[in-house]
């Protein structure tokens, strides 16, 4: 059964630091990976879309993808309170079923 | 952005009746979705459509069906509700970039309640 795992958190940073939110996925045949932000009582957003090993910066949020290691990270950078809520892993083969994690609850503290 | 909204927004109902959730898209988009998200155990796939009359299961289908007579329409019903059946419930469409895909949209979601 293909999985995506995510820590749940709470993950707590201060104001102004670097959040990073791990995920790593157990379908080698993945080729598809997406962050996606969900505050409470709201829908999942995606904010992020990673295909290929190495780093995508968009703003403050970079995606990192390794492949050999089956391993996707989201870096936030200058993180704000804003920034507080449920980032969801999600992976996929072929643009469509993507599996998600179960999510990692962040809390940016003023 | 891609419409797509779900109706109703909460619904309460008791065990054993019979409930269609109702998502609604207005730009043509192929691929619809429903999942469940319960607290640990995040999105959970129920069915999904790649065209009118073409749905599939997903993995947690018991209980479940769907229908989809319109490109623009994809139901779900609970045939006979469980209160474990009780969860917050999301349509969504696949952005559709091709071979690796742009992710999906998500409506605004419905809570439902099964007393």
């Amino acid at each position: 059964q293909k999985e995506v795992e995510q820590n749940s958190g709470p993950l707590s940073v201060p104001e102004g630091a670097i959040a990073s939110l791990n995920c790593t996925y157990s379908d080698r045949v993945s080729q598809s990976f997406f962050w996606y932000r969900q505050y409470s009582g709201k829908s999942p957003e995606l904010i992020m879309s990673i295909y290929s090993n190495g780093d995508k910066e968009d703003g403050r949020f970079t995606a990192q993808l390794n492949k050999a290691s089956q391993y996707v990270s989201l870096l936030i950078r200058d993180s704000q309170p804003s920034d507080s809520a449920t980032y969801l892993c999600a992976a996929g083969r072929d643009g469509q079923n993507f599996v998600f994690g179960p999510g990692t609850r962040l809390s940016v503290l003023p | 952005d891609a419409g797509i909204t779900q109706s109703p927004r909460h619904k309460v109902t008791e065990t054993g009746t019979p409930v269609t959730l109702r998502c609604h898209q207005t730009e043509n988009h192929r691929y619809m979705y429903w999942y469940r998200q319960d607290p640990g155990h995040g999105l959970r796939l129920i069915h999904y459509s790649y065209g009118v009359k073409d749905t599939d299961k997903g993995e947690v289908s018991d209980g479940y069906s769907v229908s989809r007579s319109k490109t623009e329409d994809f139901l779900l019903t609970l045939e006979s509700a469980t209160s474990s059946q009780t969860s917050v419930y999301f349509c969504a469409i696949s952005l559709e970039g091709g071979g690796t895909g742009d992710g999906y949209t998500f409506g605004s979601g419905t809570r439902l309640t099964v007393v």
